[in-house]
């Protein structure tokens, strides 16, 4: 079958950095994607990578290894506003997303 | 506004009786999908649409029907909601032709089921 696993919840402090892991086993890979959810609100779109490596966005980083079927989701300088939900999500042969459960993220002070 | 919009954003049903969440959106998408969000569980895909004449199950399409009445809108009905069906449904939208487009989801519809 086909699965996508993530840290249930992760807790950092303001100004830290913290690093959500995605293990997946898709049929086929056609890229994955990375959502933020803050609580009660539709997730929202933050990255895709089809290619191996790492793509920085400003405080956040995306890493990926097709071979190892691993990604992660890298923020530094956390701020409050960065507490929420974080979605990885697989696009198999199909094109269709198999989305893992989220790492709920809590930022202390 | 938002471009993609859900109504109602809260519903409490009972048991059998028929539920229809709408969707509409601005953003002039063909690509329209429903998925359902439970505690502890990724999104799953119920319905999805390409266009209008366009109509495709998804994972877990029992329990529910959709109707595309036009490309901005996509209705989504249970016909006798049960209580299983309480969950998070968002609507989403994608750019036409981008297989690998980012989705834009509406800000969701809480169905509770008593």
């Amino acid at each position: 079958g086909q699965n996508i696993d993530q840290p249930t919840e992760m807790t950092a402090t303001e100004g830290a950095i913290v690093q959500i892991n995605c293990t997946y086993q898709t049929s086929g890979f056609n890229g994955l994607f990375w959502y933020q959810q803050h609580a009660g609100e539709a997730p929202t779109f933050l990255s895709y990578n089809v290619l191996d490596g790492l793509e920085e966005k400003g405080r956040f980083s995306t890493f990926l290894s097709r071979s190892k079927g691993y990604s992660y989701l890298l923020l530094k300088e956390l701020q409050m506003k960065d507490s929420a939900s974080y979605l990885c999500a697989v696009m198999d042969s199909n094109y269709q997303l198999i989305w893992g459960a989220g790492t709920k993220l809590i930022i202390k002070p | 506004d938002a471009d993609v919009t859900q109504t109602p954003r809260n519903r409490i049903t009972k048991t059998g009786k028929r539920i229809m969440l709408e969707c509409s959106q601005t953003k002039g998408h063909d690509r329209m999908y429903w998925y359902r969000q439970d505690p502890g569980l990724g999104l799953r895909l119920i319905y999805y649409s390409f266009d209008v004449k366009d109509i495709n199950k998804g994972e877990i399409s029992d329990g529910y029907s959709v109707s595309r009445q036009a490309q901005a809108k996509f209705s989504l009905s249970l016909e006798s909601a049960i209580p299983n069906q309480t969950a998070l449904y968002f609507c989403a939208t994608k750019e036409n032709g981008r297989e690998t487009g980012e989705l834009f989801f509406g800000e969701g519809s809480r169905l509770t089921v008593l």
